[in-house]
């Protein structure tokens, strides 16, 4: 039982350059979240999917776009990367139903660079 | 949408001292509170969460919280702090009937021997 996947784990762009971030989960999860983590800013939520063919913005969705690709899929572009973009990227999913009292499981993270 | 304050981003405890790590929300409603832990290059699991059933939650590695309605609180504790609880520590909140899950900036905790 892997868990929460993310692809790759590490990764350097340079700036105008566009990638898509993975992340597959395995336990027939409805939600599923990507954050990003930047010192002393704790995890902020970029876009988040309460289920199938829905999904939403967080805090900080501006230069990203996602596409729920089926219950499994969760993927994160961004289109012409930015250095304010470097940062470790997670990915979460969680709830079954409405779900909104179960725990998320986390994947181990994207560490991105933009120079 | 709810949030979560976590005062105090590094905090500093002798090893066998108390670790108390606090946590207050904003939500219209009583909302699904949770901590969880993070060590270094690694992703976040869950630590405890409340979802109604005790006010007192107890967690892994002799964490527990209590939740305070009348205060918006849910602070972390645990009696005794060990050098293996060196983490970064994050509350988080989901708000009934809403996937939404927001975090807070989160607390790295030192344990010092």
């Amino acid at each position: 039982n892997a868990g929460v996947t993310q692809t790759p784990k590490f990764q350097v762009l340079k700036t105008g350059q566009s990638m898509t971030l993975q992340c597959a989960q395995d336990m027939n999860h409805n939600s599923m979240y990507w954050y990003r983590q930047d010192p002393g800013m704790g995890l902020r939520l970029i876009y988040y999917s309460a289920s199938e063919g829905t999904t939403d913005k967080g805090e900080v969705p501006n230069g990203y776009n996602v596409s729920r690709l089926n219950k499994r899929e969760f993927s994160l572009r961004l289109e012409s990367a930015a250095p304010s973009q470097t940062s470790v990227y997670f990915c979460a999913s969680k709830g079954y139903g409405r779900g909104s009292n179960t725990e998320a499981f986390f994947g181990q993270g994207t560490r991105l660079t933009v120079v | 949408a709810q949030s979560v304050t976590q005062l105090g981003s590094h905090v500093s405890v002798s090893e066998g001292a108390l670790v108390l790590l606090r946590c207050n929300y904003s939500s219209s409603v009583p909302p699904y509170l949770f901590w969880y832990v993070q060590y270094p290059n690694q992703g976040l699991q869950l630590l405890l969460k409340y979802t109604s059933a005790a006010t007192l939650v107890k967690g892994i590695n002799g964490f527990e919280a209590e939740f305070k309605k009348s205060e918006t609180s849910f602070h972390l504790t645990k009696p005794s702090a060990h050098m293996s609880d060196a983490a970064e520590y994050f509350c988080a909140v989901s708000e009934r009937g809403n996937n939404r899950l927001a975090f807070g900036k989160g607390n790295q905790v030192v344990v010092i021997p």
